[in-house]
């Protein structure tokens, strides 16, 4: 089946430094790759839609300048937290929709627990 | 307003038993609803996927249902493992052809020896 996979799985970094979390197709071609963001015992919230070549589509509410988001191949998109403060600590997860399918199909990744401290 | 409600929130049960989870959704236009493992600290795993037609959907000890006309979908777990210990999340998506999910907020299930 399609495989997604994020790195790092955890990252603990200081306020104010910028965290960079990668999320990967690894046996299918992503046109399209989402970023959620889930706090504990809440469910995932779409963060923003990323299509390879072109600017992310972010979310009502989403800082584009704060979460930068890059989606250079059909492999790989990457979420960047700049300026990281104790308030983004959050467990961040990728998805990604497969090259013709029906629209409808989404694979998530294991996820990447960020703590700022 | 798009909505999708799980009940019960938190749900304990004894390894062997069955149980049922609910999810009433209040979305349109609806293309599909999916049910979702998610284990802690993990990414969701998708159990099913139904559309409109479709009434029930069985992934081993897994059986989903779905009631277009009511908007009601529940997912029974047979003869329940501690590994289906997991929170259990119902995602509509809401429109044909589109990358929207709408999320649930899940069911946390503990199944206990």
């Amino acid at each position: 089946g399609a495989v997604v996979s994020q790195h790092p799985s955890w990252v603990i970094c200081k306020s104010g430094t910028s965290v960079k979390i990668e999320c990967r197709s690894l046996d299918f071609q992503a046109t399209t790759m989402f970023w959620y963001r889930q706090f504990p015992k809440q469910s995932l919230m779409l963060m923003a839609t990323s299509n390879e070549g072109s600017k992310a589509t972010y979310e009502q509410g989403v800082e584009k300048d704060k979460f930068l988001i890059n989606h250079a191949s059909l492999t790989l998109s990457t979420l960047t937290v700049t300026s990281a403060h104790p308030e983004d600590s959050s467990f961040y997860i990728c998805s990604a929709r497969t090259l013709g399918g029906s629209g409808d199909e989404q694979f998530f990744g294991p996820g990447t627990r960020l703590t700022v401290l | 307003k798009n909505q999708v409600e799980q009940s019960p929130q938190s749900l304990i049960i004894l390894e062997g038993k069955n149980c049922t989870l609910q999810c009433n959704y209040t979305v349109s236009p609806f293309s599909n609803l999916r049910w979702y493992k998610q284990d802690t600290g993990r990414g969701p795993v998708s159990l099913t996927i139904m559309t409109f037609s479709e009434n029930t959907k069985s992934n081993g000890r897994y059986t989903a249902t779905l009631d277009a006309d009511t908007k009601q979908s529940s997912l029974h777990i047979t003869a329940s493992q501690l590994s289906d210990s997991a929170s259990y999340i119902c995602v509509v998506s809401a429109g044909r052809g589109t990358d929207k999910l709408i999320f649930g907020t899940g069911t946390r299930l503990q199944v206990f020896p």
